[in-house]
């Protein structure tokens, strides 16, 4: 079955610790996604890229970092820099261009 | 303006009924345009597609007025398994990027 599997599912962790997100996708997409939503807002883009060893800053990168190694991976890691990192994070992949994005199940990071 | 604004709604309405919502963009030279349905603490999920004029898909039909800048989308003989966010999605001009809406609640009840 090919989708987007993100993991892990719910996270916890402590203000000041640097936390890393997980993206995998089986699509062959080459464009990836990371988008941040809060509670009755809409998708904001973190970051995305278009192709491997190559990403671009989305609306609200500060306090984010991602690599893209591999055509299939996507990590995001959330610094201790963000100042108010508890969110759904959502990560998706599309062929590239304006065409359709596919989402993984998100992660719910929650900072204690 | 903002790039995509939605009635956040909710739209609260009886099964069998025929409920619109509206979705207005501001950039105009979006070409194609997106309808993804959001269930509560789950991803959004592709719903329909809109390019031209509109696209139907059975009790779902999406139309899009350029002149306006603005799609709509259409669900008739509502469905309880209906209840859910809907999401416009607009295509930013230029980059790999879609602007996604903050969505419409639309709640079906018996």
């Amino acid at each position: 079955d090919g989708g987007i599997t993100q993991s892990p599912k719910y996270l916890f962790r402590k203000e000041g610790q640097n936390v890393t997100l997980s993206c995998e996708q089986n699509l062959n997409h080459d464009a990836m996604y990371w988008y941040r939503q809060d509670p009755g807002q809409g998708l904001r883009l973190i970051y995305y890229s278009q192709i491997v060893n190559d990403f671009q800053k989305g609306d609200i990168a500060e306090g984010y970092s991602v690599s893209r190694e591999k055509k299939e991976s996507f990590p995001l890691t959330v610094t201790s820099a963000q100042k108010n990192p508890t969110a759904f994070y959502l990560c998706a992949s599309s062929i590239g261009g304006h065409n359709e994005q596919f989402f993984g199940p998100g992660t719910r990071l929650t900072v204690l | 303006r903002k790039e995509v604004e939605q009635d956040p709604g909710p739209f609260n309405v009886p099964e069998g009924a025929t409920v619109a919502f509206n979705c207005t963009y501001s950039n105009s030279a979006s070409q194609s345009f997106f309808w993804y349905r959001q269930d509560c603490r789950k991803e959004p999920k592709l719903l329909m597609s809109v390019y031209s004029s509109g696209n139907e898909d059975g009790r779902f039909t999406a139309q899009l007025n350029r002149a306006s800048q603005y799609i709509s989308l259409l669900i008739r003989d509502s469905k309880l398994s209906d209840s859910a966010t809907y999401l416009c999605v607009v295509p930013v001009g230029g980059y790999n990027k879609l602007i996604f809406g903050a969505g419409t609640r639309l709640a079906v009840h018996p």
